[in-house]
């Protein structure tokens, strides 16, 4: 069964950093786009970016862009994303998610638990 | 980037019929993909390309789309799918945009 891990959530002060790590197991990791979606309190999802199989398409939505950096390391099954400058408005939990396969279309088709992000003074 | 519009909320009694909408003029040329959400716990995909089940996922999960609407019909509604659903298509240059959820209440 795949296995998504979160981890590197807490508190941080605005205009700090954190980077969170996502630990996949029991599938190919390295055959998969996988994704960063996250949730604030009592809100909808929100997708934030995504990263290529090999790592050489990446993208992310404007709200993070230039600030988040997301990447991988195949040979670890690990996704990254590394957030500077955070502000209140990026509380949230963060999941990691893959993507689906491809006969599947454009979606995510399993979730980690999530790890909360919390950004305040 | 464009939006997908969901109502609030659904209520539905138990063994009835509920159905979820989704709107957005570009879906009438993208798929459309479900999402369940329950308290404290992460989505699961229970809808893809429109109206397909992944394996797992019950029968009385039905999707469909027309136009600009798309639809996730749970029919015989149990007390476990009290849940936050979100439909999910495609945007540009590599997103994804999700809907704003609907809350569905079995009373």
């Amino acid at each position: 069964e795949v296995h998504l891990v979160e981890s590197g959530g807490g508190l941080v002060k605005p205009g700090g950093s954190l980077r969170l790590s996502c630990a996949a197991s029991e599938f190919t990791f390295s055959s998969y786009m996988m994704n960063w979606v996250r949730q604030a309190p009592g809100k909808g999802l929100e997708w934030i970016s995504s990263i290529s199989s090999s790592g050489t398409h990446i993208f992310y939505a404007d709200s993070v862009r230039g600030r988040f950096t997301i990447s991988r390391d195949n040979a670890k099954n690990s996704l990254l994303l590394q957030m500077n400058n955070l502000r209140a408005e990026d509380t949230a939990v963060y999941y990691c998610a893959r993507e689906g396969e491809p006969v599947w279309g454009w979606c995510m088709d399993h979730w980690g638990q999530g790890t909360l992000v919390t950004v305040s003074s | 980037s464009y939006e997908l519009t969901q109502p609030p909320s659904v209520s539905v009694s138990p063994g009835q019929t509920a159905r979820i909408t989704c709107s957005a003029d570009a879906l009438s040329k993208q798929f459309v993909y479900w999402y369940q959400q329950k308290p404290g716990q992460a989505p699961v995909l229970v809808m893809y390309k429109d109206s397909e089940r992944p394996s797992g996922i019950p029968g009385r999960f039905s999707g469909s789309s027309s136009g600009t609407t798309a639809t996730l019909t749970i029919s015989g509604v149990q007390a476990e799918d009290e849940a936050a659903y979100y439909c999910q298509s495609g945007g540009s240059s590599g997103s994804y945009v999700f809907g704003t959820g609907t809350k569905v209440t079995v009373v």
